[in-house]
This record gives C-alpha cells, sequence and structure tokens, in this order.
C-alpha cells in the first residue's frame, strides 16, 4: 500500500468547483485509488475509487495521472453540506491505510 | 451499501476499567475491521476481524490490550481493556464490501470515548 500526502486544508467558496490534489508517488501497479470523506461527527463514507481511467459519478470525478503518481478529486459545485475531511488512499486488497486527509471549507 | 450500528454511541469511563464496543451490521459480511481515530486525527486501523479466526492486529496494537470477537458474519465486538486516558478516541468498525473491480469499505458512525 502506497503512502500518501494530502494538503491538510482547502477552502472553496459554495457552488463552485473544488480540486483536491493526493500524492502516491510510491503506488504500485495493482493499487487502487480510493477517496472517502468524512462528514463531522460521523464515519468516513466512500466517494469513488480508480485504478488508471478517469471515473465519474453521482457525488464526485476522480481524474488520475497518466502516471498515477497522483490523482485529483473534483467536486464540480461544492455545496455547504460537502464540507469534510477528504481522504485519499492507495491500496491493493481489502485494508485501507488513512493519510492525514484534507480538511474542506465551504464558503457561503 | 451496507448499515452499520455501533453500541455505545458514546461513553465516559474511568481509568483501569473496560469497556466493550458492539457493531452490528444488516447483511452477512466476511472481513470487518475496527479503526482508532484520536482527536483531531486520522484513521488508524487496528485489526482485521474475520469470521471463524483471530482477529489480525496492526503494529502497536495487541490482543491483551484490544480483544475483539467475531462470533458470527454479522457483529463483532471490540474491547478496550484497563483504559487510561490516552486510549480517549473514536472507535469505529468497518465492513469490507466487494465491488466490481475493487474492495470498499462502510464505516458504522463511531464509538466516542472518554477515560477520565
Amino acid at each position: 500500500d502506497a503512502k500518501t500526502t494530502q494538503p491538510n486544508s482547502m477552502e472553496s467558496n459554495e457552488e463552485e468547483p473544488v480540486h483536491l490534489p493526493c500524492n502516491h508517488s510510491t503506488i504500485s501497479g495493482t493499487d487502487y485509488i480510493h477517496w472517502y470523506r468524512q462528514l463531522p461527527s460521523q464515519g468516513p463514507e466512500y466517494v469513488i475509487h480508480g485504478l488508471t481511467s478517469n471515473v465519474n459519478n453521482r457525488m464526485a470525478s476522480l481524474a488520475i495521472a497518466e502516471d498515477r503518481k497522483s490523482s485529483t478529486l473534483i467536486l464540480h459545485r461544492a455545496t455547504l453540506r460537502d464540507a469534510a475531511v477528504y481522504y485519499c488512499t492507495a491500496n491493493t486488497g481489502n485494508q485501507f491505510y488513512f493519510g492525514t486527509g484534507t480538511s474542506l471549507t465551504v464558503i457561503p | 451499501s451496507a448499515v452499520i450500528s455501533q453500541k455505545p454511541s458514546r461513553d465516559i469511563c474511568q481509568r483501569g476499567t473496560s469497556l466493550t464496543i458492539q457493531c452490528q451490521v444488516d447483511s452477512q459480511v466476511t472481513m470487518m475491521f475496527w479503526y482508532r481515530q484520536q482527536p483531531g486525527q486520522s484513521l488508524t486501523l487496528i485489526a482485521t476481524a474475520n469470521q471463524g479466526s483471530e482477529a489480525t492486529y496492526e503494529s502497536g496494537f495487541v490482543i491483551d490490550k484490544f480483544p475483539i470477537s467475531r462470533p458470527n458474519l454479522t457483529f463483532s465486538t471490540l474491547t478496550v481493556s484497563n483504559m487510561s486516558p490516552e486510549d480517549s478516541s473514536i472507535y469505529l468498525c468497518s465492513v469490507e464490501a466487494v465491488g466490481d473491480d475493487s474492495y470498499e469499505q462502510y464505516f458504522g458512525p463511531g464509538t466516542r470515548l472518554t477515560v477520565t
């Protein structure tokens, strides 16, 4: 499993897109990139995952660099409910090791 | 997805005592996981609990301090033994979900433990 590095905090204005970066330079070829978020006083929830190709779902988009050493979680229009700590992990198998995460503040 | 509940949701305990945290999931799952989240910190994996076998502990965590039971495919318990104030944390359980191409995890709401 690769170590991940994320900025400690980011701010975004409401209704604007947010790009949350993650560095995983030691990622192996079989490691999947997962993103989870943790809303205040809740357990983490799954956001999105990918291996090589960019991915979209109803919550977000995941852009993966061609060399897979970094990825970006994209929230297309931030809302106040998106204020949370966002974690990326890069792992093979079913055990997840979480980094420090990025605390996202959404400004009304 | 899976719906996971934990009991208790929070507790305040005295040092030297033990607390058992329960985790219940609404469907049968193979793997369950226990995490600790210290105040203002990220999640740290304590152990992996597979039904029918002993839990596998991560470095820095031992069975005598954090005994785990996994009696069936929908339930697990984590005991925090001989507690000290340093054990004050949120304890979370999660379950494995096998997706089309990789594993995902679903988390319970957590148990907030304060040791005085």
